[in-house]
């Protein structure tokens, strides 16, 4: 078993749509969980980033962490075309954990909004 | 700010030939990570460096694949003998410090094709 499960899609939306993307995780260590995305033939860019379970919001994108399930979404609301991507979760441990500063990625999940 | 710079950007080499990457991260970032994108992957861990030390290579390939930060700065990564299955981005990140979920800022990464 994987330490992060992420549906690969590929997932095609409407313009306007909005995307739920989702990683469910084994690691109970994990304490940061973050979104990036990553167009093609660049590196992955910084999203959205929690510490521990909550919501947080910025613009028209929501991370949403659930501990207790293990369990993580990113919602982008009002999807536009140059949201086309692959949008990669990731995870790491706390202080004091064996991985501490070590991302463990999902596989990825390829969205394309179409106009 | 300069990002993280990567050279080559594409190399294609023959199987058990060698070869090396190089990376220059953003300027006064400790911590230097490589990372393997395997098509359809997420990246994955394959050494981290604070400062010119090495933190966490437990997923390099050692027999294989070696990397070194000398005086802290620039990185090189070098795989001698490649095997086909080494075909991947691999990607090269730095941040800060190696502070949980702290930002990892990456490169464009090269693309190697093992023939």
């Amino acid at each position: 078993q994987k330490e992060v499960e992420q549906d690969p899609g590929p997932l095609s939306v409407p313009e306007g749509a909005i995307v739920s993307l989702n990683c469910t995780y084994s690691n109970s260590a994990f304490q940061y969980f973050m979104w990036y995305r990553q167009y093609s033939r660049k590196g992955p860019e910084l999203l959205m980033y929690t510490y521990s379970s909550g919501n947080k919001e910025d613009g028209r994108f929501t991370a949403q962490v659930d501990k207790s399930s293990k369990y993580i979404s990113l919602f982008i609301r009002d999807s536009q075309p140059s949201d086309s991507a692959t949008y990669l979760c990731a995870m790491s441990a706390g202080a004091g954990g064996t991985s501490y500063g070590k991302l463990t990625f999902g596989q990825g999940t390829i969205l394309t909004v179409h106009p | 700010e300069a990002g993280v710079a990567q050279s080559p950007r594409y190399k294609i080499i023959e199987k058990r030939q060698s070869v090396a990457f190089w990376c220059n991260p953003i300027s006064g970032h400790a911590t230097l990570y490589w990372y393997q994108q395997i098509l359809g992957q997420g990246p994955k861990l394959l050494i981290q460096f604070q400062n010119n030390g090495v933190v966490d290579d437990s997923q390099l390939p050692k027999d294989r694949f070696s990397a070194e930060r000398l005086k802290g700065v620039d990185s090189t990564l070098k795989i001698q003998p490649a095997k086909l299955e080494d075909s991947a981005v691999y990607l090269c990140a730095s941040s800060l410090a190696p502070t949980g979920g702290r930002e990892q800022f990456f490169g464009p990464g090269t693309r190697l094709t093992v023939l």
